[in-house]
């Protein structure tokens, strides 16, 4: 069974003050780690996919890397419109039927204070 | 690119009664959609997978003949919950697969339910 554990499960930042959010999975074959972004009552929103270990992908503030065992997504100088939470993904190779499903993990609520 | 909608945004029912929530993909063809739904302060949980022109599967312990999902095109999924009760209450989210990026999904706006 595919695990994603998101830590820290909240995080209260500085505005400019830079840090890391924590994705770690177990899956029995990765096919795609995904990071979303969802406001309150809303939507998930898409911010980047990663395919293998090694793998950095970048958006304004995010950067977003994954090694074998988990993904980090590091947000350099923050600004109170980042605060939201952010959500991890998995596909495994083995994911239920048609092989697109996403197991989810529960989170980072990300608050940056001005 | 790739823009999913749903209606309507929220929606308040009696308990008994059914609720009909549709999920658009406007820009894209989307041969599989999801949904999920979120209670608060938890995650995402896959209720099911509908792919067009077949029908759903649902993952276990979710009652298909409750919640019923049609996917009758490539742009339109539906989900109907039937005889709803206080306890189908929740936040329900649907998201697209775009045929021309292989895993990528991409959500829509969210349906908040609440059935007194």
């Amino acid at each position: 069974e595919d695990q994603v554990t998101q830590s820290p499960e909240a995080l209260r930042l500085q505005e400019g003050e830079s840090s890391s959010l924590n994705c770690s999975y177990t899956v029995s074959g990765l096919r795609g780690l995904f990071w979303y972004r969802q406001d309150p009552g809303k939507g998930p929103e898409f911010l980047f996919t990663l395919y293998s270990a090694g793998e950095e992908k970048e958006k304004e503030r995010l950067k977003a890397t994954l090694t074998k065992k988990e993904s980090f997504l590091h947000i350099t100088a923050p600004k109170p419109e980042d605060s939201a939470t952010y959500l991890c993904a998995v596909r495994s190779a083995y994911s239920g039927a048609g092989s697109y499903q996403l197991t989810f993990g529960k989170g980072t609520k990300l608050s940056v204070i001005p | 690119g790739a823009v999913v909608s749903q209606h309507p945004s929220r929606v308040i029912c009696k308990s008994g009664t059914s609720v009909k929530i549709e999920c658009r993909s406007l820009d894209f063809q989307a041969t599989t959609m999801f949904w999920y739904r979120q209670f608060p302060k938890q995650s995402l949980m896959l209720m099911a997978t509908s792919n067009e022109g077949s029908k759903a599967t649902y993952e276990q312990g979710v009652e298909k003949d409750k919640f019923l999902i049609n996917h009758a095109s490539l742009t339109l999924s539906t989900l109907t919950v039937t005889s709803a009760h206080p306890e189908d209450s929740s936040f329900y989210i649907c998201s697209a697969r775009d045929l021309a990026i292989a895993y990528e999904q991409y959500f829509g706006p969210g349906t908040r339910l609440t059935v007194t």
